[in-house]
């Protein structure tokens, strides 16, 4: 079974410019989750789908953050403009039954 | 409103030494809590859920309402269970809220 899937794994941007992430989830998992995960914290739901409906962005700065999941299925998630403190891995997970399953992450560096 | 706390970010033992790493939740429900690992290199990954009271990689985990814990414990550690290791409270309407987590250092 493929896990779940994230690009890019690295990015550099300066502040200011804007990044785009992507995520494919695990087949048939309708849950789908974005975390920031700052050093030294643990993960931060951002925001979190229900097939292809917001179930909570609570946390999102929507202000310079956004996040879309088309056909319910793959995500994207969005920063513009980026600034210093948006430097975090990205953590896309899926899930059906309450345990998650993660991606690898998309470091982004703000400079 | 949903918490989980680790009170330790980094745990220091010798190998064979017993290993305790603590984590507390405050919810007014009855959350399900998990302990997910990273190790080096790895990606986040479940290493167990208190449901399914299983014992993995010689880990357990007991769910104490009345002192509203779920501490991840391991008689004898190894080497290899130095890792990151993050609590997990989910709750109703597929929410999963994370700790700070805490780093295992496992000496030889």
């Amino acid at each position: 079974e493929a896990g779940v899937a994230q690009s890019p794994r690295y990015k550099i941007i300066e502040k200011r410019q804007s990044v785009a992430f992507w995520c494919n989830p695990i087949s048939g998992h309708a849950t789908l989750y974005w975390y920031q995960q700052i050093l030294g914290q643990g993960p931060k739901l951002l925001i979190q789908f229900q097939n292809n409906g917001v179930v909570d962005d609570s946390q999102l700065p929507k202000d310079r953050f956004s996040a879309e999941r088309l056909k319910g299925v793959d995500s994207t998630l969005k920063i513009q403009p980026a600034k210093l403190e948006d430097s975090a891995v990205y953590l896309c997970a899926s899930s059906t039954t309450g345990e998650l399953f993660f991606g690898e992450g998309s470091r982004l560096t703000v400079l | 409103a949903q918490r989980v706390t680790q009170p330790e970010k980094l745990l220091s033992v010798f190998k064979g030494a017993p290993v305790e790493l603590k984590c507390n939740y405050s919810y007014s429900g009855s959350p399900e809590l998990f302990w997910y690992v990273q190790y080096s290199r790895q990606r986040l990954q479940l290493l167990l859920r208190h449901i399914s009271r299983e014992s993995i990689k010689g880990f357990t985990a007991d769910l104490n309402k009345g002192e509203t814990s779920f501490h991840l414990k391991k008689p004898f550690a190894q080497e290899e269970d130095s890792a990151m290791y993050y609590c997990a409270s989910y709750t109703g309407g597929f929410k999963t809220i994370f700790g700070a987590g805490t780093r295992l250092f496992v000496k030889a």
